[in-house]
């Protein structure tokens, strides 16, 4: 069955960086795009952008250009999200979903709890 | 500010119809593809609704959906206490392209 396993809970200052991993298995990694979720607290959820695994190409949200940086490493069937330069904003639960073929999230990550605070 | 409106609440008794609204700035059908997701706290959230009216294999038939102009809906009926937790639709034009949350729904079953 398809599983995305991802990175665990991190704490990180102002200013830092992040790197959140997710790990695909029980399907072909570079068939179907990876995307990013995040919801923070209180908040609802809000889609980041998303990744080719077959060819790395990227499609970020607005809100996010210049700051988010979505790679993978086919050999591993891993997607990795990065998020640089972080405020206290960005305190919140990231998700990878597997986008299927009807545009439809069935699998998600377990979530990555991630506080940034000083 | 998220492209898609739902109703920040909507609340029911057991047994009754809730129906969760998700409305666009434009058609929300054509995004082409519509889903709607639970998402209970300290959960990933689960698929209930996808393709505007599909159910994926284990969803119950109490849930439906529908897209008119633009405008989608989430149907629960009969509902159930295990159904109280936030709703989101979600809207996706296709490949390569950007994808949208509503900004979620709290259901209440009194």
């Amino acid at each position: 069955q398809v599983q995305l396993v991802q990175s665990g809970a991190e704490v990180k200052k102002p200013g830092a960086s992040l790197r959140v991993s997710c790990k695909a298995s029980g399907y072909t990694f570079t068939g179907y795009y990876l995307h990013w979720v995040r919801q923070a607290p209180g908040q609802g959820l809000e889609w980041m952008g998303w990744i080719n695994p077959d060819n790395a190409v990227t499609n970020y949200a607005q809100n996010f250009q210049g700051r988010v940086t979505m790679t993978r490493d086919t050999s591993v069937s891993t997607s990795y999200m990065e998020v640089n330069s972080l405020r206290s904003d960005d305190t919140a639960v990231y998700y990878c979903a597997k986008l299927g073929d009807s545009g439809e999230f069935a699998s998600w990550g377990q979530g990555t709890l991630v506080t940034v605070s000083s | 500010q998220s492209a898609l409106t739902q109703p920040r609440s909507v609340s029911g008794s057991p047994g009754q119809s809730v129906t969760i609204s998700c409305t666009g700035s434009y058609t929300v059908g054509g995004y082409r593809y519509v889903s709607w997701y639970r998402h209970l706290p300290g959960k990933a959230p689960k698929l209930m609704i996808f393709d505007v009216n599909k159910r994926p294999s284990g969803v119950p038939d109490r849930f439906s959906g529908s897209n008119s102009g633009n405008t989608a809906s989430l149907t629960i009926s009969g509902l159930q206490a295990e159904d109280e937790a936030d709703y989101y639709c979600c809207s996706y034009a296709g490949t390569s392209t950007s994808v949208v949350f509503g900004g979620g729904t709290k259901l209440t079953v009194l």
